[in-house]
């Protein structure tokens, strides 16, 4: 069965810091990739996506990127956050090739960042 | 940006109730997907609509679309505690992107046992 693991859960950074979240996705091959940001109360977010392995469309331009170095493994980076990159990171796969238009997600966890 | 908004945005019920959640949304679609979310957890699909689809239903869920109106609802029947949790429609457009769901902001339905 396929699962997806997400890590780390929680973390506070300050203000300016590296932020490296990471996504692996087993018992699938060349599935598509998303992360995705919750604000407090708030709908999702896609922030990036990714169908292969060095493919990434970003939805929303942001001191935050995305890399796919392995076709199950996608990271969440940034170099120096901010205040407003507080949220919940939510990693999702879909099947690739799957019913055109049936792009149902699995999520992970989540990963609830503070930046103070 | 959003494209489903759900409605209410809260909803308070006892155990045993029906609960109906609406969403409404603006471009036309390929289909329309309900995820659950329990508070500080990931979303969960629940059921998927296609848009040449009226009602689905899966257990004690139904789900409608009325591509008319551009609108969805989802019915849970026989509340439990258990149900308490965000529901959150999503939606991709036809003619757009496969890839991008676009979320709503989602109802918070709390079930009193």
């Amino acid at each position: 069965s396929q699962t997806i693991h997400q890590w780390p859960a929680t973390l506070v950074q300050p203000v300016g810091s590296p932020l490296s979240l990471e996504c692996t996705v087993e018992g699938t091959s060349n599935p598509n990739l998303y992360w995705y940001r919750q604000a407090a109360g708030r709908g999702l977010q896609l922030l990036f996506y990714s169908v292969g392995i060095g493919q990434i469309s970003s939805e929303v331009p942001q001191n935050l990127s995305a890399s796919r170095p392995q076709d199950r493994q996608f990271i969440l980076s940034s170099k120096k956050l901010l205040l407003s990159d507080s949220g919940f990171y939510l990693c999702a796969w879909s099947v690739r090739g799957g019913y055109s238009g049936a792009n149902v997600l699995t999520f992970g966890a989540g990963s609830r960042l503070t930046v103070l | 940006s959003q494209q489903g908004e759900e409605d209410p945005q809260a909803l308070s019920i006892q155990e045993g109730e029906n609960a109906t959640m609406n969403c409404s949304y603006k471009t036309s679609i390929n289909n329309l997907q309900w995820y659950r979310q329990n508070s500080g957890r990931g979303l969960v699909h629940l059921i998927l609509i296609r848009s040449n689809e009226r009602e689905k239903h899966s257990g004690r869920l139904r789900v409608t679309l009325d591509t008319s109106k551009k609108s969805s609802s989802l019915l849970i029947t026989a509340s439990r505690a258990a149900d308490t949790a965000s529901y959150f429609c999503a939606t991709i457009n036809s003619g757009g992107s496969n890839y991008k769901l676009t979320f709503g902001k989602g109802t918070l339905l709390t079930v009193n046992p």
